[in-house]
């Protein structure tokens, strides 16, 4: 999608190992957003940012961390990463805090 | 706790039918109600959204219907063709313009349009 590239793409990672994914934008928009995709649940927020350095909890945290030292890239850590953390995952960003423009997705297998 | 609840999970139309979606929501805080299209391997795309001061909004073959006091929104698609064939979200979110309006997405419809 224009404006916003995620990586890596696909990422096969084992149990208990650190995982980091990237979102980076070339739009300038203020808010950033993490989402996961899983069957049956949509897309639920795990964490999110209005400004460089302020971020803040969504609805499934517990197990992730998220920086966002620079405007245009928001990054989110699985510190140890677990089976249920098995997911895709989607960035997305917005200017006015309306109107999501969604990235490819990261698909993450924790084996 | 599920906000957003979206129905059906999956259906099948034929092409030239209308395909119906429709999603319920608890929160009466929420202020707006987008829905996205997702086809495979993409991120989901931003298909139409409205606010709850009106009860209809069109956008081509796409309309949202909005019942503000059953706290429900539907998405129609009319006159279905094979390239809509892809999955839809229902989403809503509270205005918070200083922490970034959170949407919260029901669980997705996955539309086969057949020809």
């Amino acid at each position: 999608d224009a404006g916003i590239t995620q990586s890596p793409r696909h990422k096969v990672t084992e149990t208990g190992t650190p995982v980091t994914l990237r979102c980076h934008q070339t739009e300038n928009h203020r808010y950033m957003y993490w989402y996961r995709q899983d069957p049956g649940h949509g897309l639920r927020l795990i964490h999110y940012s209005y400004g460089v350095k302020d971020t803040d909890k969504g609805e499934v945290s517990d197990g992730y961390s998220v920086s966002r030292s620079k405007t245009e890239d928001f990054l989110l850590t699985l510190e140890s990463a677990t089976s249920s953390q098995t997911s895709v995952y989607f960035c997305a960003i917005s200017d006015r805090g309306y109107g999501y423009t969604f990235g490819s997705g990261t698909r993450l297998t924790v084996v | 706790q599920q906000q957003v609840k979206q129905s059906p999970q999956s259906l099948i139309v034929q092409k030239g039918g209308i395909s119906i979606i429709n999603c319920a929501y608890e929160n009466t805080a929420f202020d707006y109600f987008p829905w996205y299209q997702q086809f495979p391997g993409k991120g989901p795309a931003l298909l139409i959204a409205i606010r709850p001061d009106v009860s209809e909004k069109k956008e081509g073959r796409f309309t949202i219907s909005f019942n503000k006091s059953a706290k429900q929104f539907s998405l129609h698609i009319m006159d279905s063709q094979p390239g809509d064939s892809a999955t839809y979200f229902c989403a809503a979110s509270r205005g918070n313009k200083a922490a970034g309006n959170k949407l919260t997405f029901g669980g997705g419809t996955r539309v086969l349009v057949k020809p």
